[in-house]
């Protein structure tokens, strides 16, 4: 079974640039989550999608984050402009409900973001 | 609100001797799940092992095992027969068992096994 894939590894970006991240979950997995983990902390929820539908945003900072999941599959994730307390790992995970006993939760590699 | 402590930000065990983790929590919820989570420098998180809090059985997964103390809100992961690569950092995670079960994480420890 192949596991939550993330592109880019790492990515270096000038502050007020814009920059994209992408998950693609396991497959057959409706809830998806991204994560932001600033060094030395523990992950900490962006967003989480049930399919296409968000259930959970509100510890995005919606002035500059943004997250789709079109077809309830691949989801995207925007950074515009950004900060320089944006640098962090943004982790994506996968989970194949959100009922109890059914969701555990697998994390992609992540993606290191550098914003100088 | 759902908080969880990590007191001891790094640690370390000689090889094939005994650790234990601790993590603390806070929660008004009387259901809910927690989690260890190990990351190695990969970056990639892994379930380590999982306990239901209505389950009063410690859970157990091969050498890793949990101290779950409900009353306490603490719970503590013990690894047997360290290895070299169980060195990573581990995270204590929480969530809810209803609504929105995205995970409460520590701050973490790192676990350094030295040969």
């Amino acid at each position: 079974e192949a596991g939550v894939a993330q592109s880019p590894r790492y990515k270096i970006i000038e502050k007020r640039q814009s920059v994209a991240f992408w998950c693609n979950p396991i497959s057959g997995h409706a809830t998806l989550y991204w994560y932001q983990q600033i060094l030395g902390q523990g992950p900490k929820l962006l967003i989480q999608f049930q399919n296409n539908g968000v259930v959970d945003d509100s510890q995005l900072p919606k002035d500059r984050f943004s997250a789709e999941r079109l077809k309830g599959v691949d989801s995207t994730l925007k950074i515009q402009p950004a900060k320089l307390e944006d640098s962090a790992v943004y982790l994506c995970a996968s989970s194949l409900e959100r009922l109890a006993g059914r969701n555990e939760q697998y994390f992609g590699p992540g993606t290191r973001l550098t914003v100088t | 609100a759902q908080t969880v402590t990590q007191s001891q930000p790094e640690m370390s065990v000689q090889e094939a001797e005994t650790v234990t983790l601790s993590c603390t929590y806070d929660t008004s919820e009387n259901n809910y799940y927690l989690f260890w989570y190990k990351q190695p420098p990969s970056r990639q998180m892994i379930l380590v092992i999982r306990q239901e809090a209505y389950k009063q059985q410690n859970a157990t997964e091969n050498r890793f095992s949990v101290n779950f103390q409900k009353a306490a809100k603490s719970f503590s992961l013990k690894i047997s027969d360290s290895q070299l690569g169980d060195t990573a950092m581990y995270f204590c995670a929480f969530m809810k068992q209803t609504g929105a079960n995205n995970l409460f994480f520590g701050t973490g420890t790192r676990l350094t096994v030295i040969p």
